[in-house]
């Protein structure tokens, strides 16, 4: 069985840094690309990040480049999102989600989110 | 940047057809997904590829895309299908819809 599970997520303050670590299993990590996507309270689906399945290339929305880094360990089954210099309009639930292997970028499974709140 | 277009809201009573559409300039020369997202959940895939199911989705469920808009129909609807369904495509990053509130009544 296919499993996402997200953590990390918590209390920060503007300016400050959080990493989120997505824990996968139940499939070869390492033949997919992942991805980040955040819902702030009450609001709709905002893509975040992507990276390829052996970490060699990224995406970000511009909202994000150059706060966020994604990463991942391949060995150890785990996708991680650094966010530095987070702002109030950071606060979402972030979750991790898997895409399909093929020519488009459907994403077949989802964790069940962190929530990451920015907040003095 | 790329945008799609979601109506906020549709209504629909038990057993009729829901329409959702999804609105991207030239739409329809890429492919288009469909997730629904139930309240406290994460989203599904209910609809990929246009109009193909993944395993597991009711055949209640299909889709079309073609010219500006993409379709999420949902015959027969039921009252388990009342949810927030967003359209999902590619423009060199990933793009949502603003979602669609899918209320039966």
């Amino acid at each position: 069985e296919v499993q996402l599970v997200e953590s990390g997520g918590g209390l920060v303050q503007p300016g400050g840094s959080l990493r989120l670590s997505c824990a996968a299993s139940g499939f070869t990590f390492s033949l997919y690309w992942m991805h980040w996507v955040r819902q702030a309270p009450g609001k709709g689906l905002v893509w975040v990040s992507r990276i390829k399945s052996d970490g060699s290339s990224t995406n970000y929305a511009d909202s994000v480049q150059g706060r966020f880094t994604i990463s991942r360990d391949n060995a150890k089954n785990t996708l991680f999102l650094q966010m530095n210099s987070l702002r109030a309009e950071d606060t979402a639930v972030y979750y991790c989600a898997r895409e399909t292997v093929g020519v488009t970028t459907e994403l077949d499974y989802w964790g069940q989110g962190t929530l990451v709140t920015a907040s003095s | 940047s790329y945008e799609l277009t979601q109506p906020p809201s549709v209504s629909v009573s038990p057993g009729q057809t829901a329409s959702i559409t999804c609105s991207g300039d030239k739409l329809g020369d890429q492919y288009a997904c469909w997730y629904q997202q139930k309240p406290g959940q994460s989203p599904v895939l209910v609809i990929y590829q246009d109009n193909k199911r993944p395993s597991g989705i009711p055949e209640r469920f299909s889709g079309s895309n073609s010219g500006n808009t993409a379709t999420l129909t949902i015959s027969g609807t039921q009252a388990m299908d009342e949810a927030d369904y967003y359209c999902q495509a590619w423009d060199s990053v990933v793009v949502f819809g603003g979602g669609t509130k899918l209320t039966v009544l």
